[in-house]
């Protein structure tokens, strides 16, 4: 299986500033990862596809990148909306695997 | 408008079975994936099992968690989807989400979900 290893599990920051999570492959996904966000009580929303493609009605300040093992989804100026749970899940093969998440909260 | 909206859930005795269904509107359904995603209360998020589309002969895929005690089917002419669960074990307790899956893409829709839950 591959592992996903998401950082950091958490991190407390302020609106406006830049937010950065990382997620790491075990094995090569080349760019077969997508990036969630979730918010309590409600199922997850998919932010990016295939590691850097924003989707569509996705606000331009989530972005994504990497290839490969190692992947980033960046936050350029946060907003009080998107302090919520991040998670990113890799489908280059079976089982499909998540990251273990990153809850971003209010500084 | 793409729509999934899972049903079944409630509280199931450990060992007892259970049925989900998810009913799936505003996109042509025999073309894409559907995945089952959970959530335990409180945790991440853990892939269940996939049914491919109709190009693909329908085929499924199952986490390990859940091979042999989990069944993923789909009814196209009835624009659905189940997930039978048999012999529950306590740590199957989640609230269960369906998805919609381009081939060769990560889940782009989801459900909002249903809660199993395991218990004596």
């Amino acid at each position: 299986d591959i592992q996903m290893t998401q950082s950091p599990s958490s991190l407390s920051a302020s609106v406006g500033d830049r937010v950065t999570i990382t997620c790491r492959a075990s094995q090569g996904i080349t760019n077969d990862l997508g990036w969630y966000q979730q918010k309590p009580g409600k199922a997850p929303k998919r932010l990016i596809y295939a590691a850097s493609n924003l989707q569509s009605g996705v606000p331009s300040r989530f972005s994504g990148s990497g290839s490969g093992t190692e992947f980033t989804l960046t936050i350029s100026s946060l907003q009080p909306e998107d302090f919520a749970t991040y998670y990113c899940l890799q489908h280059k093969s079976y089982p499909l695997t998540f990251g273990q998440g990153t809850k971003v909260e209010i500084k | 408008e793409v729509q999934l909206v899972e049903s079944g859930g409630g509280l199931v005795q450990p060992g007892g079975s259970l049925r989900l269904s998810c009913a799936a509107s505003g996109f042509p359904f025999s073309e894409h994936y559907i995945d089952w995603v959970r959530q335990a209360p409180g945790k991440g998020l853990e892939w269940v099992g996939r049914i491919r589309n109709k190009a693909n002969s329908y085929t499924t895929e199952y986490a390990a968690s859940v091979k042999g005690r989990f069944t993923i089917s789909r009814d196209n002419s009835k624009n659905s989807l189940y997930l039978q669960m048999n012999s529950l074990k306590t740590e199957d307790t989640a609230v269960y989400y369906c998805t919609r899956t381009i081939p060769g893409s990560s889940p782009d829709s989801w459900g909002q979900g249903t809660l199993v839950t395991v218990s004596s």
